[in-house]
């Protein structure tokens, strides 16, 4: 059965930390790997993922995938109390996104 | 990037009446979709919407429950048919081009109480 794993959960933090949300992949017809942020309803795009080892990189956010080991990272540098939302991690098996459960980033001034 | 607009954006309802929700693109798209998000969950695909032809539903959604129509490129609706108090959550329409690998825009979702 196709599955996408995100860890952690949930994450804490204080403003200027960085942190590395995780995603990890077990698909059959692997395309892509999206990655989205969600504040309130409607997840928002950050990065589209389909070659290993090429950093995709916009401000503070950053992220790569390893397509041998089937996983990918999220990196946000010197955190804002803006950056607090759920990420989301997607990845196209053909045309159909599959999700993760989301990792909750809370980030305190 | 698509701009993808729905309405309502929220809707209160109560058991067993329907309600279709509306999702509009401001470019001509080859793929829709219909996505349901319930309290605390992750997104949940419930059908590709085809232009011209009927919607290709995932496993555990049916035709009967959620009615999808796709007129053109640019349009699709879902009804939500004879709702239970379990169908509260969020709609959110999606769309993006074939081609192997092509990003995949939301709607800003409509969030359904059924009562």
């Amino acid at each position: 059965e196709d599955k996408v794993v995100q860890s952690p959960l949930s994450l804490v933090v204080h403003e200027g930390d960085t942190v590395t949300l995780n995603c990890s992949y077990e698909v059959t017809n692997f395309r892509s790997l999206l990655w989205y942020k969600q504040e309130k309803k409607a997840p928002t795009f950050l990065f589209m993922l389909t070659s290993s080892g090429i950093e995709k990189k916009s401000g503070r956010l950053s992220s790569i995938l390893d397509k041998k080991e089937l996983f990918s990272i999220l990196n946000i540098t010197a955190t804002q109390t803006g950056d607090s939302a759920v990420y989301l991690c997607a990845v196209r098996d053909t045309d159909k996104l599959i999700f993760g459960t989301g990792t909750r980033l809370q980030v305190f001034p | 990037s698509a701009v993808i607009s729905q309405k309502p954006s929220r809707d209160i309802c109560q058991r067993g009446t329907s309600l279709t929700i509306q999702c509009q693109v401001d470019s001509q798209v080859t793929m829709m979709f219909w996505y349901r998000q319930q309290p605390g969950q992750s997104l949940t695909l419930i059908a590709t919407a085809n232009q011209g032809s009927e919607a290709t539903y995932e496993s555990g959604f049916v035709i009967d429950k959620f009615p999808i129509s796709r007129p053109n490129l640019t349009f699709s609706t879902l009804t939500v048919s004879n709702m239970s108090p379990e169908d509260s959550s969020i709609y959110l329409c999606s769309a993006g081009d074939t081609g192997g690998s092509y990003e995949q825009y939301f709607g800003p979702g409509t969030r359904l109480t059924v009562t």
